[in-house]
């Protein structure tokens, strides 16, 4: 079946260093989400890419979809303290019943 | 005030009982998921429903059931043939593409 790996597992950086985490699926995908779940919380919908090579931006996180549709990045600039928490990516492979293949995560910290 | 719902947040079982973890949702969305939340596991699909009487297995739904009888409401069964019951239990509603997920319940198996 799908597979979604995800790196790195966990991320630990002073406050206003860059992060990025990568997300590889092993099957070609309709869609890519992205999901923060901040420590104690449930996972909040951040984006989605739909075209191949298609970048988006929210203030300082940059998401990326790669050209062959199977791979995928996030991008924080200068984190912040708020930034902390798990960043999950989800493939969806199309078909009429949707279903979301998650990564395992990334946990980054911030050090103030 | 929309959203969904999950009860109880925690949850405490013996070995060898059977639990129900209830997930409701006032969006009128006619999808509904159930993962399960191990550490550094990610979310793994358990079951979903596409509309109402009608549902399939995910990835790990040995062990599981569902019932969907009302649009609002998906309950979760977890029955003593789950062998590691304990786990953080995630309920979501999809409307379009996005999925919107419930707080949660953390259920304790001793």
């Amino acid at each position: 079946g799908q597979q979604v790996m995800q790196i790195p597992q966990y991320q630990h950086v002073q406050e206003g260093e860059d992060f990025t985490t990568y997300c590889n699926s092993s099957t070609t995908l309709s869609n890519i989400q992205w999901y923060k779940q901040r420590p104690g919380g449930h996972p909040v919908f951040l984006i989605q890419l739909v075209k191949s090579g298609e970048v988006k931006k929210q203030k300082r996180l940059t998401f990326q979809f790669g050209e062959a549709k199977k791979n995928s990045s996030l991008h924080i600039t200068a984190t912040q303290t708020t930034d902390v928490g798990t960043y999950f990516c989800a493939g969806n492979s199309g078909g009429s019943n949707y279903k979301l293949t998650f990564g395992k995560g990334t946990l980054l910290t911030v050090n103030p | 005030d929309g959203g969904i719902t999950q009860s109880p947040k925690y949850l405490f079982r013996k070995e060898g009982q059977n639990v129900t973890l209830s997930c409701e949702q006032n969006l009128n969305h006619d999808a509904m998921y159930w993962y399960r939340q191990d550490p550094g596991q990610g979310l793994r699909l358990i079951y979903y429903s596409q509309i109402v009487n009608d549902f399939q297995k995910g990835d790990i739904a040995e062990g599981y059931s569902v019932s969907r009888e009302k649009k609002e409401s998906f309950p979760l069964t977890v029955t003593s043939a789950q062998k590691n019951p304990t786990a953080f239990y995630l309920c979501a509603s999809r409307w379009r593409e996005t999925q919107y997920f419930g707080p949660g319940t953390r259920l304790l198996v001793l």
